[in-house]
């Protein structure tokens, strides 16, 4: 399993864009990457997943850099909802993913 | 309604008591989780199913049992509960779709607390 390091928390304002990069050195040809999200007292929630490059949805962007090293989670415009643990996963097998303890988006006003 | 629900939402039960945890998913997927999530910790695999006959343990199963009835449901049993598995209990869904790795879905959980 690729191990993955990422910030334990996160501080931003309200309309700023956050970037969350998680590092995954060992990561395997055939893995993905995925980001979920999380509110507290809540299941997390798929947000995107990616490959390679850049991929954008209405929620978020990811990007990806040539070497699948690493890989940033853009959000863009944060609101107060949008505090919440965020998890980075990589791998190819759903049942073989790791969700380690995220980082913690706090959002202020 | 929910996709995926979890019964009950709260449970306070005595050290060596059995209890079970339930899961139903309304979205016809195949693939169940159980999952724990301990503060700071993330969350654990416990056990997965593929399907009815299909059922496999995950990272942390030695404590817990499963038991897949129907496509639909995926029930979670602490045959003698001990403190330490007070936790929040998560239960996912995600369908059999050859690509990439499938979304799971997740229900609202159950928090556990064994005195």
């Amino acid at each position: 399993l690729a191990k993955t390091t990422q910030p334990i928390s996160m501080d931003s304002y309200e309309g700023q864009e956050v970037n969350i990069t998680c590092s995954h050195n060992n990561i395997a040809t055939n893995d993905y990457i995925t980001w979920y999200q999380q509110f507290p007292s809540q299941g997390p929630r798929f947000i995107i997943q990616g490959y390679k490059t850049k991929v954008t949805n209405e929620v978020a962007s990811l990007f990806i850099p040539a070497d699948r090293k690493s890989s940033t989670l853009s959000l863009p415009r944060v609101s107060l909802s949008d505090t919440a643990v965020y998890y980075c996963l990589v791998g190819r097998d759903d049942y073989k993913l790791s969700f380690g303890a995220g980082t913690t988006v706090t959002v202020r006003a | 309604d929910a996709d995926v629900t979890q019964t009950p939402r709260n449970r306070i039960t005595k050290t060596g008591k059995r209890i079970m945890l339930e899961c139903s998913q309304t979205k016809g997927h195949d693939r169940m989780y159980w999952y724990r999530q301990d503060p700071g910790l993330g969350l654990r695999l416990i056990y997965y199913s593929f399907d009815v006959k299909d059922i496999n343990k995950g990272e942390i199963s030695d404590g817990y049992s499963v038991s897949r009835q129907a496509q639909a449901k995926f029930s979670l049993s602490l045959e003698s509960a001990i403190p330490n598995q007070t936790a929040l209990y998560f239960c996912a869904t995600s369908d059999r779709v050859g690509r990439a790795i499938n979304e799971q879905f997740f229900g609202p959980g159950t928090r556990l607390t064994v005195l």
